[in-house]
Parts: structure tokens; sequence; C-alpha cells
């Protein structure tokens, strides 16, 4: 079946530095993927949608300067999560749906920034 | 705003036992889903149902949108069965924007 992969699986890393996560649907064309966010025992709440080719759509509260998403092709989207602090530990989960296709989970990135 | 809401928080069965987690929400959706979380965080979708009921191996599915209530039944549950179990809907006839319950988490006793 469809397979959404998620790279890196765990990230540990200094307050300040950069952090790249990768989406990608492995065998379907993912027209749009979907950013989540889940902090310690609460739900996943949606950070934002990207379509490929275009901006992302960013939820309120979700700063677009410092979560940057590039959807530049129909199987690839990536989150990077600039100068990053404590409070954003978290684990971050993506998904990708396409024309027919449901959404389809990634493994999920935690990301611990010390 | 849609809320989802699931019952229980927390459950915790012996080997064998049938299961059933709920979740309800408050207004019309377009989809329903069910997802297990493993320990360490991965997802996987279990279902996803808009109306009457869905069945894979031991798992079942349910939907009642005049009540906006779903309900996912395990069948002589076992300990590998032990996750947390996410309802989430879409509504306003989109694949995506998830709105997601607080999740049940399930432990399986051998």
């Amino acid at each position: 079946g469809a397979v959404v992969s998620q790279h890196p699986s765990r990230v540990i890393c200094k307050s300040g530095t950069s952090v790249k996560i990768e989406c990608r649907s492995l065998d379907f064309q993912a027209t749009t993927m979907f950013w989540y966010r889940q902090f310690p025992k609460q739900s996943l709440m949606l950070m934002a949608t990207s379509n490929e080719g275009s901006k992302a759509t960013y939820e309120q509260g979700v700063e677009k300067d410092k979560f940057l998403i590039n959807h530049a092709s129909l199987t690839l989207s990536t989150l990077t999560v600039t100068s990053a602090h404590p409070e954003d530990s978290s684990f971050y989960i993506c998904s990708a749906g396409g024309r027919h296709q449901p959404q389809h989970f990634g493994d999920g990135t935690r990301l611990s920034i010390l | 705003k849609n809320e989802v809401e699931q019952s229980p928080q927390n459950l915790t069965a012996q080997e064998g036992e049938f299961i059933t987690i709920n979740c309800s929400y408050s207004v019309g959706i377009s989809a329903l889903h069910w997802l297990q979380q493993h320990p360490g965080g991965g997802i996987v979708s279990l279902f996803m149902l808009s109306s009457g009921k869905k069945k894979h191996g031991r798992l079942i599915a349910t939907i009642n949108i005049q009540e906006k209530h779903s309900s996912l039944h395990i069948t002589a549950s076992h300990p590998r069965d032990s996750a947390v179990y996410i309802c989430a809907v879409t509504y306003g006839g989109s694949q995506g924007n998830l709105i997601f319950g607080k999740g049940t988490k399930l432990s399986v006793k051998p």
C-alpha cells in the first residue's frame, strides 16, 4: 500500500540550530501534505497545509518564518524549524494525500532542543 | 468549532477481552479516521469511514452520522494491540485539516 517516509525519526540538537525534516510519499503523488505537531499528552495539532508548487497555508498561531515549509515536488515536502529553541521540542508528523488517496502518515520526528 | 471527544482516556484489558473505544464529534463531518499510535510515535491509519461499518481483521469501526458518534472495537485483544488509538475527523469537504481527539491509551495485559 501507499507509504509515507519521514526522516529523521529523532533529532537532538543545541538551541539556535535549524532542523530540516523531510516527508516523502513513496508510491503516489501527494498533491497535499500536512504537518502536525504533538506536545506530550496532547492531541496532534495541524501546523500547516502545503500544496505542491504553492505557498503553505499556516494555522493560526504558527509562525511561518520559524517553520519553513517547502513542497517543491509531488513526492517531497520539507519542514525546517529555524533557530530552534527548547520550547520547539515536540513530536512532528507529516501526512500526505493525493487526488484519490486518503491521508497516509509518516512515522514522525521527535525533536529535542537542548 | 468542531471538537472531538474520546472515551475512555485510558483502558486496561486482559488478553482476549472485547474492547470498545468511543468517539463523538460536534458538527457535521465528511470523514472520520481511526488511527493507531505506537510507543515512539509512529501513526498508522486503521480506518477512514463516512458511514456504516468497516472491518479489518479483529478491528471493527462503526459510525452513526445522526448521533455524531463512532466506535472502534477490538475483538480477542492481544498485548500487541497496546497503543494509543486516536479518532480524527475531517469536515467541510476537505481531505485534510484533521481535527484530532486526545486519544485512548490501551494496555492489554497477558
